[in-house]
């Protein structure tokens, strides 16, 4: 079975700079796939980057970039030029990729990144 | 697109009352998952069907939930009896199988609140 760990409950940063949130995992799979969805105040559960194992390249989307070590089983999430809207509960994800029907994600407990003024 | 809807937002109940959670996916997707959110244990898979067909329901926790997909565009999570321990967030999703990653989009959530 596969695990996801973030050891950062909680985290804050201000308002402009930049932060890193940690995420390992443990899994015997060599291909998968590694999310992070973010989960404001209004509890709706946001895609925020996804990264697919076979790929070296670290995903990019705009302010948001990861760090994906394979062979550490590590995948971080920078979050540059941090705005008020990103405070949220931040979750990393993962999903094997398979040949078969298995599509589910398992997440850790999460990161509440909090942005101050 | 409306994205996942899902029905109620809110639901208030006493103990050993029925609960009918509800989920409309979106359209042309094939997959569809059941998701519980407590702060004790996080975000638990309960359930998920592919083509309408309950594929892995290893995360139900007792005979108390059941789950239906009657057709490609309604699911409904039911417990029977509800006891307070079943307070929290459900979460559905749904996803399009594909070749690449296959992303999950979740709907608003319903919040259970058993008394």
């Amino acid at each position: 079975a596969q695990t996801v760990t973030q050891s950062q409950p909680e985290m804050s940063v201000q308002e402009a700079e930049t932060v890193t949130l940690s995420c390992t995992y443990d899994t015997s799979e060599n291909n998968y796939y590694l999310f992070w969805y973010k989960q404001p105040p209004s509890r709706q559960m946001i895609l925020v980057i996804r990264q697919e194992a076979y790929k070296q390249q670290n995903a990019t989307e705009n302010r948001f970039s990861v760090n994906f070590q394979k062979a550490a089983k590590s995948f971080s999430l920078k979050i540059s030029d941090s705005q008020l809207g990103d405070t949220a509960m931040y979750f990393c994800a993962f999903m094997k990729r398979s040949g078969g029907s298995n599509y589910k994600l398992t997440f850790g407990k999460g990161t509440l990144l909090t942005v101050n003024p | 697109d409306a994205g996942v809807i899902q029905s109620p937002r809110h639901e208030v109940t006493e103990m050993g009352q029925e609960v009918t959670l509800r989920c409309k996916p979106i359209s042309g997707h094939d997959y569809l998952f059941w998701y519980r959110q407590t702060m004790m244990r996080g975000l638990e898979l309960l359930i998920y069907f592919n083509n309408n067909v309950p594929i892995d329901d290893s995360g139900m926790p007792e005979d108390r939930f059941s789950a239906k997909m009657p057709n490609a565009s309604f699911s409904t999570l039911k417990i029977q009896p509800s006891e307070p321990r079943d307070s929290a967030v459900y979460f559905c999703a749904s996803s399009q199988a594909k070749s690449g990653a296959n992303v999950l989009t979740f709907g608003a959530g319903s919040r259970l609140t058993v008394l």
